[in-house]
């Protein structure tokens, strides 16, 4: 059983420009969510995809998109990025949509926005 | 609106010592609280949930309604349980997490 895999690990991008972080989820999990960790701060939910369509978003702004694939790996987009973007980025998978259990986390994509 | 409070950012016990890290949340209604821990180069996982009222690594949590808290307990701190400690509420909707801003544990030798 692999679990869930992100990518990449660390990267640096400047103001403005757009960003694709992947994630593969854990072998038979059909739920990813995406969550946004800023230095010193726990996880913020930033929208969950279950088979393919969003399943709810948190407050955060159009230029976050995400996409959620046949197979269940999933992407976050982030457009015109900002400085108050650079955050460890966080994708969990769980097995339903209404994650009323284990949320299994990736190792996150660190990204710095300078 | 739900919020999930840590109000200490650091903790410092002996080996050996009881322990206690502080959570409080704000809730509409019955609220399904969790801990999740990260240890030292790993990733974040989840320690325990209120619901299934067990005890994980010799750590236990009650939640208290009547003063909206759900403090994570241990009565004899080992050196493992240094790690970051996050208490988290699940959305009304069911599809999201509220995190605290975490507590960092550490057990001195």
């Amino acid at each position: 059983e692999t679990g869930v895999t992100q990518s990449p690990t660390h990267l640096i991008k400047t103001r403005g420009q757009q960003v694709t972080l992947r994630c593969s989820s854990q072998s038979g999990h059909n739920t990813v969510s995406w969550y946004q960790q800023a230095l010193g701060q726990g996880p913020q939910f930033i929208f969950q995809y279950y088979r393919e369509e969003e399943n709810g978003r948190g407050n955060f702004p159009p230029r976050f998109s995400g996409l959620q694939f046949p197979n269940y790996s999933s992407e976050l987009n982030v457009n015109a990025l900002e400085l108050d973007d650079s955050a460890l980025y966080l994708c969990a998978s769980s097995l339903d949509r209404l994650n009323t259990g284990e949320l299994f986390f990736g190792e996150g994509s660190r990204l710095t926005v300078l | 609106a739900q919020r999930v409070t840590q109000p200490e950012k650091l903790l410092s016990v002996f080996k050996g010592a009881p322990v206690e890290l502080k959570c409080n949340y704000s809730y509409s209604g019955s609220p399904e609280l969790f801990w999740y821990v990260q240890y030292s180069r790993q990733r974040l996982q989840l320690l325990l949930r209120h619901i299934s009222r067990e005890s994980i690594k010799g750590f236990t949590a009650d939640l208290n309604k009547g003063e909206t808290s759900f403090h994570l307990k241990k009565p004899f701190a080992q050196e493992e349980d240094s790690a970051m400690y996050y208490c988290a509420l699940i959305s009304v909707t069911g599809n999201q997490f509220y995190f605290g801003t975490g507590t960092s544990l550490t057990v001195i030798p």
